[in-house]
């Protein structure tokens, strides 16, 4: 079975620091997807990254990064010099890849982010 | 391009009542999921279609819940009767779809309708 761990509920920050938002996972699957979403107050889930399991290169988005470790099972997510606009709740998701059925997607209970002037 | 289409985006009915929501996917997006979201809670998938074939249901309540995706392309998800604990957000999603089982796909999301049952 998996399982995706956010233990981070809700985090504040004053606009422009750097924030980090932690993700671990629980699979038995060697094959597997990482992703990560963002629900702003809108309600739509944006969709932010994908990783799979044989790439732990860290990747940078503009302000945005992610840092991917299997020794840990983690795929957490850095937001440089926030900005209020970055204010939503974040989700990470994971997907194996399981033969007859595709792309399930199991996701976190979210991280809130709330970003102030 | 344009993305996934929900509608309505709100519904408020009393217990018992029945309730349909509609959505039509991302152009050329074979596969359809539906997710419930509850308050506080991460996306639960309901039921996914591939072409306008049911590829896991395993987690609709089928006494209550139902999906249909008739000509492969916009579906719709009816709950009856509503029940107090369905108030939640649901959501649709879509992705390019291709051979069961293929390798995993980005989904990407619709607003999702929120429906409040009292």
């Amino acid at each position: 079975a998996q399982k995706v761990t956010q233990a981070q509920t809700e985090i504040s920050v004053v606009e422009k620091e750097d924030v980090t938002l932690d993700c671990v996972y629980e699979t038995r699957d060697t094959t597997y997807y990482l992703f990560w979403y963002k629900q702003p107050p809108s309600g739509e889930l944006v969709f932010l990254i994908r990783r799979n399991s044989f790439d732990e290169q860290n990747e940078i988005s503009g302000r945005y990064s992610w840092n991917f470790q299997k020794s840990t099972s983690s795929f957490n997510f850095t937001i440089t010099a926030s900005q209020v606009v970055d204010s939503a709740v974040y989700f990470c998701a994971l997907s194996a890849t399981n033969t007859g059925t595709a792309s399930k997607l199991t996701f976190g209970t979210g991280t809130r982010l709330q970003v102030t002037l | 391009e344009a993305g996934v289409a929900q509608s309505p985006r709100y519904k408020i009915i009393e217990k018992r009542q029945s309730v349909a929501f509609w959505c039509n996917p991302i152009s050329g997006h074979a596969t359809l999921y539906w997710y419930q979201q509850i308050l506080g809670q991460g996306p639960k998938l309901l039921i996914q279609f591939q072409n306008n074939g049911v590829v896991d249901d395993s987690q609709l309540p089928k006494d209550r819940f139902s999906a249909e995706r008739l000509k492969g392309v916009d579906s719709t998800l009816k709950i009856q009767p509503a029940k107090l604990e369905d108030s939640a957000v649901y959501l649709c999603a879509s992705s390019l779809g291709g051979t069961l089982g293929a390798v995993t796909e980005t989904q990407y999301f619709g607003p999702g309708t929120r429906l409040l049952v009292l």
